[in-house]
């Protein structure tokens, strides 16, 4: 059973980056067969995707994030990590980091696993 | 990106059918997903690849693709099937879309 748990501070200064890490439990961030994805949702709002990565460096954004958002990984810690630059009170929601199974040969995808979530708050 | 548009809300007695329609461009030209979301919970798959449910989900939950529409079934709906329900898919620019969300309530 993979385990995810976002960390970081709860608290963001507005203009300031967001920065959080998700550590990966039980599997490898190293597989073949998944992306690595962020995902936040706004209070009394939909979810929204952020973006993802694959173990060979690929990434993909939401084009509405404007390039403020950028994923990295880990492998040696079995952590990505995410940080969004500019933030304002429209960035105030829970994220999640969350597991992406993605079969390139029959284009079968779905969210397999997912952090608790964590609250990051923008104010000053 | 391409919108998937959902139903703000449905409504459902205990032991009948609800259903949660997804409409999206050329959405049957893709594999659907559906998510099922509780307050304070993190999402949960209740439907993939159309209609595929996972080990451990309910056979009452049960998925359909018609041209641009999915459509998530829920047979002799429960008290505990009450949340949010989402649909997911991808466009050409953006390789995860999210339905905007359908909470279910159970009355």
């Amino acid at each position: 059973q993979v385990h995810l748990q976002e960390s970081g501070p709860g608290l963001v200064k507005p203009s300031q980056t967001l920065s959080l890490t998700c550590t990966v439990s039980g599997g490898s961030i190293t597989s073949s067969t998944h992306y690595w994805s962020w995902v936040r949702q706004p209070a009394g709002k939909g979810l929204e995707w952020i973006g993802r990565i694959y173990i060979s460096g690929l990434t993909n954004y939401n084009p509405s994030l404007r390039g403020r958002v950028t994923i990295s990984l880990d492998s040696s810690k079995n952590q990505f990590s995410l940080t969004l630059d500019s933030v304002t009170a429209s960035d105030t929601a829970v994220y999640y980091c969350a597991s992406y199974y993605y079969d390139d040969t029959s284009g079968l995808y779905y969210f397999d696993y997912w952090g608790q979530g964590t609250l990051v708050t923008v104010s000053s | 990106s391409d919108e998937l548009t959902q139903p703000p809300s449905v409504s459902v007695s205990p032991g009948q059918t609800a259903s949660i329609t997804c409409s999206g461009d050329k959405l049957g030209d893709k594999y659907v997903c559906w998510y099922q979301k509780k307050a304070g919970q993190s999402p949960v798959v209740v439907i993939y690849q159309d209609n595929k449910r996972p080990s451990g989900v309910p056979e009452r939950f049960s998925g359909s693709v018609s041209a641009d529409t999915a459509t998530l079934i829920i047979s002799g709906t429960q008290a505990v099937d009450e949340a949010d329900y989402y649909c997911q898919a991808w466009d050409t620019f953006t390789p995860v879309v999210f339905g905007g969300g359908t909470k279910l309530t159970v009355l």
